[in-house]
């Protein structure tokens, strides 16, 4: 268990609806970044969050959006929700201050737009 | 920008046999981390690794970081059901950067 806990773990959304997923981060751990994952492929970065500001983004366009809390919790945000949406989003944390990039996952939320 | 491929993109086997996969970059860098997903899970880091032609090994897992820089090998042995799910490998584009590229996955099967 990585200690990265994210809400919900699915949910079902209409299209042109906007949607909030959660993510906790491990411990010790200052900063988040958030994946799309579509059916089988890799996960695709979206952004990283450092100190409460995006510090790095994807490919994906502004109605994805994301915040950071004072506790290194973290938000992310889709508006306008297309049916490509639909995928498995997932939370990573790390500890900038390493040399190597060691990411650790949550279990992801599973988004359905219908 | 940085791709990975991996290969094979499945693979059936038997229980008891060994694995072996790899990986290659389009780009040298200095990181190599591979990483296994179950269903309905996050990926879960299996080994990293940080200098070409090191070799590390996780239990039954063995991972190496290829000479040329630009791939990597993963080898499971005697492979067991809970091994199955789909590897992937990553890498970060810029050294020391968080966010990570990964491969398009090898979904491995086995037969009892």
């Amino acid at each position: 268990e990585t200690g990265v806990t994210q809400s919900p773990t699915h949910l079902i959304k209409t299209r042109g609806q906007q949607v909030t997923l959660r993510c906790s981060s491990q411990s010790g751990h200052n900063t988040v970044s958030w994946y799309q994952q579509a059916l089988g492929q890799g996960p695709q970065f979206i952004f990283q969050y450092y100190r409460e500001e995006e510090n790095g983004r994807g490919n994906f366009p502004p109605r994805f959006s994301g915040l950071q809390f004072p506790n290194y919790s973290s938000e992310l945000n889709v508006n306008a929700l297309e049916l490509d949406d639909s995928a498995l989003y997932l939370c990573a944390s790390s500890l900038v201050s390493r040399a190597n990039t060691e990411a650790f996952f949550g279990q992801g939320t599973r988004l359905t737009v219908v | 920008g940085q791709q990975l491929n991996q290969n094979p993109q499945s693979m059936f086997i038997q229980e008891g046999e060994d694995v072996s996969m790899n990986c290659t970059s389009s780009s040298i860098f200095n990181t190599w981390l591979w990483y296994k997903q179950d269903p309905g899970e996050g990926p879960v880091l299996l080994i990293a690794l940080y200098k070409a032609g090191e070799l590390t090994s996780n239990g039954r897992l063995t991972a190496q970081f290829g000479i040329t820089r630009k791939d990597s090998f993963l080898n499971i042995s005697a492979s067991i059901p809970s091994d199955v799910g789909i590897y992937f490998c990553a890498q970060p584009p810029i050294q020391g950067a968080q966010k990570l590229v990964f491969g398009q996955g090898t979904r491995l099967t086995i037969n009892p």
